[in-house]
């Protein structure tokens, strides 16, 4: 099956620094990819859509200056969480697109932020 | 915008045992429909999707779903659980075209006793 690889799995940061992950398609080309966020015994929640090429789509309540995203390349997506608090602390999942089925969504590992 | 109900949080289950996970979920237009597993530590996988047709559909590992267009249904289903199902499950729902991402339900831990 197809393969999303996100790194680091886990980061530890001061606050008020800014930590980079990256999510790359492996064995296919995604135009989209998605950003999710899970918080404590509860669910992924979408953050954001990031579509090659553009701008990405920010769900409601979620700030884009906080979070950047970056989609330069068909299989590479980064979400960069700037001057980031502890209240950011989580684990952020992204996933890809397939472009040639296009209503299945591979994810990542998902990244453990921990802000100290 | 569209939600996810599932209603069992926390299922224990013996080895032999036939599961069914509920999920409803609301939107009043086309769906698709998928169900997500993750074992202890690693990433979601698909199990199963629903995108039209045969509303059974089949997926890995002897899992099955239903969609239940009137109930706004799609439930988990395995005839026999073993240990190795020991996961945790989520249902997911995005519109019928596609291109958005998921709405996930909070998920079902399923623990299979030996």
């Amino acid at each position: 099956g197809a393969v999303v690889s996100q790194h680091p799995s886990r980061v530890i940061c001061k606050s008020g620094t800014s930590v980079k992950i990256e999510c790359r398609s492996l064995d296919f080309q995604a135009t989209t990819m998605f950003w999710y966020r899970q918080f404590p015994k509860k669910s992924l929640m979408l953050m954001a859509t990031s579509n090659e090429g553009s701008k990405a789509t920010y769900e409601q309540g979620v700030e884009k200056d906080k979070f950047l995203i970056n989609h330069a390349s068909l299989t590479l997506s980064t979400l960069t969480v700037t001057s980031a608090h502890p209240e950011d602390s989580s684990f952020y999942i992204c996933s890809a697109r397939d472009m040639a089925d296009k209503n299945i969504q591979y994810f990542g590992a998902g990244t453990r932020l921990s802000v100290l | 915008a569209q939600s996810v109900s599932q209603h069992n949080h926390h299922v224990i289950l013996s080895e032999a045992a036939s599961l069914e996970l509920g999920c409803n979920y609301s939107y009043g237009g086309t769906v698709n429909l998928f169900w997500y597993v993750q074992y202890p530590g690693q990433h979601l996988q698909l199990l199963l999707k629903y995108f039209s047709g045969d509303p059974l559909v089949k997926g890995i590992k002897g899992f099955e779903a239903e969609f239940i267009k009137s109930k706004f249904s799609f439930n988990l289903r395995k005839p026999s659980v073993q240990w190795s199902d020991t996961a945790e499950y989520f249902c997911a729902v995005n519109k019928g075209g596609g291109a958005d991402g998921l709405t996930f339900g909070k998920g079902t831990h399923l623990i299979i006793q030996p």
